[in-house]
């Protein structure tokens, strides 16, 4: 069974760096083409992809937030790590992460976390 | 920027209806389209995977139809635990993008 697990802060200040990490179980993040990714959604809004990294080097980024973002990966501790700097209210959100199934398996998210809402203060 | 535009925003109906959502791509996609279930509160849901498959668990009165540019998901005949909001999103270039939803409420 595949898990997932945001934590981090649930509030920040503007101008600061906000770190939430990703914890995940029932599968590794060695194999090809596996992948992770993370999504916000504003209170009442859409989804909205942010970042995705795979197994090996592949990194992609939302061009609207590309400059703001580091996506990584702890393959030992079975985490991944999103990094954005600069937060604005506008950035106020809950954010999830998610397991991407390999190509062969379809290449979808198929397992969501339950998601940390994070709040950007002036 | 593949931009996908979901109608309606929102729908209200009963029980037992039959529902038709959609899915309009900018471009074509082929059939790298998903869609997704969120309830209030709750993280999302796959549903459908490569425009027409069923994901896992998913009961037989979801299909998905479609390619290129528009894109369907039907519920036959709705059940209580269906009302919620549903979303695509498409994987067929970067960035990957969600359509803005649409909301499937009792009336």
């Amino acid at each position: 069974q595949i898990t997932l697990k945001e934590s981090g802060p649930t509030l920040v200040k503007t101008t600061q760096t906000l770190t939430l990490t990703c914890t995940f179980s029932g599968f590794p993040l060695s194999t090809d083409r596996v992948g992770v990714g993370w999504f916000r959604q504003p209170p009442g809004k859409a989804l909205e992809w942010l970042a995705l990294i795979y197994w090996g080097v592949d990194k992609h980024y939302s061009p609207s937030l590309e400059t703001r973002l580091t996506i990584l990966k702890d393959t030992s501790k079975n985490q991944v790590v999103l990094i954005m700097t600069k937060m604005d209210p506008g950035d106020t959100a809950t954010y999830y992460c998610a397991h991407r199934r390999p190509p062969s398996a379809g290449d979808w998210f198929d397992a969501w976390g339950q998601g940390i809402p994070v709040t950007v203060s002036s | 920027e593949i931009v996908l535009t979901q109608s309606p925003a929102t729908l209200s109906l009963s029980p037992g209806e039959r529902v038709t959502l959609s899915c309009r791509a900018s471009q074509s996609i082929h059939n790298y389209l998903a869609w997704y279930q969120q309830k209030r509160g709750q993280a999302p849901r796959l549903v459908i995977s490569d425009a027409t498959n069923r994901a896992t668990g998913i009961p037989a009165r979801f299909s998905g139809s479609g390619s290129g540019t528009d894109f369907t998901l039907t519920i036959s005949s709705l059940e209580p635990e269906d009302f919620a909001v549903y979303y695509c999103l498409q994987r067929s270039d970067w960035p990957l993008t969600f359509g803005g939803g649409t909301k499937v409420e009792i009336k």
